[in-house]
Order: C-alpha cells, then structure tokens, then sequence
C-alpha cells in the first residue's frame, strides 16, 4: 500500500532563517505531488504542485520554493522565513488522472515563525 | 469565484442526531467530487469518490450523494467519534491534476 511521510511534524523558527520541510511517498511511482498551506478559516491554500522530477508549478507568489528531486521526493524551502509564513503545510500525492484521482494527505508540519 | 461551497461551516449534534453536510459546485463537466475527513493536527482522510448524479456511497454512518449541483454527507446516528471537519474537493475547471477544496464543515457531535 502507499504511504506519505512528512517531517518535522513541528518546527519553531526565527524570522530570516531558512526552511526546509520534506516530503516522501511509498508504494508508487511517478506520482502527482502538491503543497498546501492551510491556515484557520481559510481552508486549504494550494502552494505547488509537480508532475514529474524538476517540473514544479507555482501557485502563488510568494517567499517558498518547491523542488522534486527524485520521483517520490517532495521539499518545500525558503531562504529567509517571514512571519507571515507561519501555519500548517500539508503535502500529498496523487496517481495521474487528469482530476479524477483523489489526493491522499501527510499529516502535516506546524511551523511557528518567532 | 468560488467553485466549491459548503455549508453550515459549523454543526453541534447531539449523539445518535442524524444530519447532512452540503457541498455546493459551480464547475461544469464535473469530473468527480471527493469527501474527507480532517481530525486536529492531521492532514484530511479521504473518504469517497463520487463521478456521476445519483450515485452514492457509504461508510459507516456516513452516506455521499451527488447531484448535479450539490452533494450531501448524510451523518446517520453520529457517535461522538464523528466530531471532526469534512471537506469536499472537485477537479479545477483548467483540467488541470489540482483540486479545489471547499472550506470545510467543522463537526462537533456531543455524547
């Protein structure tokens, strides 16, 4: 069966400093992999999303980064952490299938920015 | 615009209380609707797949149906084990692999 794995599963940073959450998927192959972030009230916010090794699309404008390299890795990054960075990111993976396909979840990061 | 609504954002029931969730979509050629499940602290469960009006699916306590608009969770006698919040997601209009998700139904059931 497929699992996701996420780590940390919390993470106090100051601002400035840099991040890098990871995210790895088991049991298959070529997988679609997505970020999101979600804070409280806002629902699920939809960070990147990569079809393949080193194809990454950017959703939003903003102080992240993702990269994919390897098949089954997934890491999200910034140089220097705003405050407004602050919340629960979640990563997930899907089999390929134009959206037909649900989107299984990691349990998740809470990083606190100081 | 919003393509995904749901509503009440918040429901109390008490034990054994049966209700339903809605989930409204305003995307065309829908492609499919999916529900979760999302405990405190966790990333969302997914529970069902539906892809046509009419059909319906179940687990539990819970029932999925999906109309050409809309889809309803059905919480039939809910245990307080059902308290969490449900999320209802559909394929974004581009055709693209993202999913829109809806803000969520967040689920208290008291004993």
């Amino acid at each position: 069966s497929q699992t996701i794995h996420q780590w940390p599963a919390t993470l106090v940073q100051p601002v400035g400093s840099p991040l890098s959450l990871e995210c790895t998927v088991e049991g298959t192959s070529n997988p679609n992999l997505y970020w999101y972030r979600q804070a409280a009230g806002r629902g699920l916010q939809l960070l990147f999303y990569s079809i393949g090794i080193d194809q990454i699309s950017s959703e939003v404008p903003q102080n992240l980064s993702a990269s994919r390299p390897q098949d089954r890795q997934f890491i999200l990054s910034s140089k220097k952490l705003l405050l407004s960075d602050s919340g629960f990111y979640l990563c997930a993976w899907s089999v390929k299938g134009q959206g037909y396909q649900p989107q299984h979840f990691g349990d998740g990061t809470r990083l606190s920015i100081l | 615009e919003d393509q995904v609504t749901q509503s009440p954002e918040a429901l109390r029931l008490q034990e054994g209380e049966s209700s339903s969730l809605n989930c409204s979509y305003t995307v065309s050629g829908l492609r499919g609707l999916f529900w979760y499940r999302q405990d405190p602290g966790k990333g969302p469960e997914f529970l069902f797949t539906l892809y046509s009006a009419g059909e319906e699916k179940e687990k539990e306590r819970l029932k999925a149906t999906l109309t050409k608009k809309e889809s309803f969770l059905h919480i039939t006698a809910p245990k307080p084990e059902d308290s969490a919040t449900y999320l209802c997601a559909v394929p974004d209009q581009g055709g693209s692999e993202k999913l829109v998700f809806g803000k969520g139904t967040k689920l208290t059931v008291n004993p």
